[in-house]
Formats: structure tokens, sequence, C-alpha cells
């Protein structure tokens, strides 16, 4: 059965610091990954898949099929990047499958 | 984007009693709709995959009989809680799929916190 997993519940760093919030997946087809954030009081969105390989408000995430992670990085975390992070794989069903979230803290 | 709004937000109901919920997608057709339910500080866990016209396909321990979902229109999903508890008490989230494609992009409603007396 497929499963995401984010190790870190709590991410707090500075403004200005390099951000990584952690993925790792097991799922036995072809995954598709991506990244959902909920900012406070707001609807869950969609970030980035890793399928477009784009970079949206400076975060990127590269999938990495051989130690199954999708690491969504930002070089240099804003306060408006206080947020819930989702990771997400989507399995054969179409449906999505979460992780747990990792809450960014972005302190001034 | 497009826009999936679920009504209530939130709702408080006695136990033995049932709650609707719906999930309405308000500029596209969506074939396919996603429940979720959410506790506290936990993640999403996909409750079951509603299918327009069809019935829904629940998950693994999900009881169809509890929550029974509803898929009359293109633009209309309802879950109903029935003779809810107290441990019902949670915030479901629906998810719509805009397209007919399997790859279309999801999104979500603001999600319905019901906490049950």
């Amino acid at each position: 059965a497929q499963r995401v997993t984010q190790p870190e519940k709590l991410l707090s760093v500075f403004k200005g610091a390099p951000v990584e919030l952690k993925c790792n997946y097991s799922y036995s087809g072809s995954p598709e990954l991506f990244w959902y954030v909920q900012y406070s009081r707001q609807r869950l969105q969609l970030l980035l898949r890793h399928i477009s390989r784009e970079s949206i408000k400076g975060f990127t995430a590269d999938l990495n099929k051989g130690e199954t992670s999708f690491h969504l990085k930002k070089p240099f975390a804003q306060e408006e990047d206080s947020a819930m992070y989702y990771c997400a794989l989507r399995t054969g069903r179409r449906a999505l499958t979460f992780g747990s979230g990792t809450r960014l803290q972005v302190q001034p | 984007g497009a826009v999936v709004s679920q009504h209530p937000s939130w709702v408080i109901c006695k136990s033995g009693t049932s709650v609707k919920i719906e999930c309405r997608s308000l500029d596209f057709q969506a074939t396919t709709m996603f429940w979720y339910r959410q506790f506290p500080k936990q993640s999403l866990m996909l409750m079951a995959t509603s299918n327009e016209g069809s019935k829904a396909t629940y998950e693994q321990g999900v009881e169809k009989d509890k929550f029974l979902i509803n898929h009359a229109s293109l633009t209309l999903s309802t879950l109903t809680v029935t003779s809810a508890h107290p441990e019902d008490s949670s915030f479901y989230i629906c998810s719509a799929r805009a397209g007919q494609s399997n790859t279309g992009e999801l999104f979500f409603g603001e999600g319905s916190r019901l906490t049950v007396l």
C-alpha cells in the first residue's frame, strides 16, 4: 500500500534561511508526487507537482526515485511562507494519499 | 482557479442525529469528488471516492451506512453522517477534480467542522 511520510511536525527557521521539508514515500507503481500548502484559515491548495518541474514561490522539489523522496526546498525563507505543508502521492485510483504535514514557521 | 465550496463550515449536533455536508464545484463540472476526514493535528484520511451517477467507493474501515455519499449532479456531492456520535466529531474536507482526465488538478473545499455533543 502507498504511504507518505513527513518526519517533521514542525520546522522553525529564521527569515532568509534555507528551508527543506522532507517527504518520503512508498509506492510500488509510478508515483505522482505533489506538495500542498495550507495558509492560516485558508483551504488546502496545490503548491507544485513533480511532473511540472517548476518553481512556485521560490519552492522546488525533485523526485528522487532511488531514495523515494520528494523534499521541498527554498533557498531563502520568507515570513509569508509560514504555513502547513503536506506532501501527497496520487495513486492509480486517482485519489491523493497525504503525509501528516509539516508546519513551517518563519521567524523575523 | 476553480472553486470548491462546502456547507456548512461548521455544525454542532446532538448525538443520534444526522448531519448533511454539501460539496459544490462552483465553476466547473466534477465527475469525481473525494471526501477526506482530518483529526486534530493529523493528516487527511481518504474516506470515499464519489462518482457522479454511481455508488461511492469507500475506503477500508469506513462504514458506508454510517457515511452516506450522494453525487447526484456534476456539481454537487453530499456526505451525510447518520446517527452521529461524539467520535464522529472531525473536520471533513472534500475535493473535486476538474475535467474528465484522471490527471486533472484537484481543488479542495474549505472544510466542514462537525462537533457531536
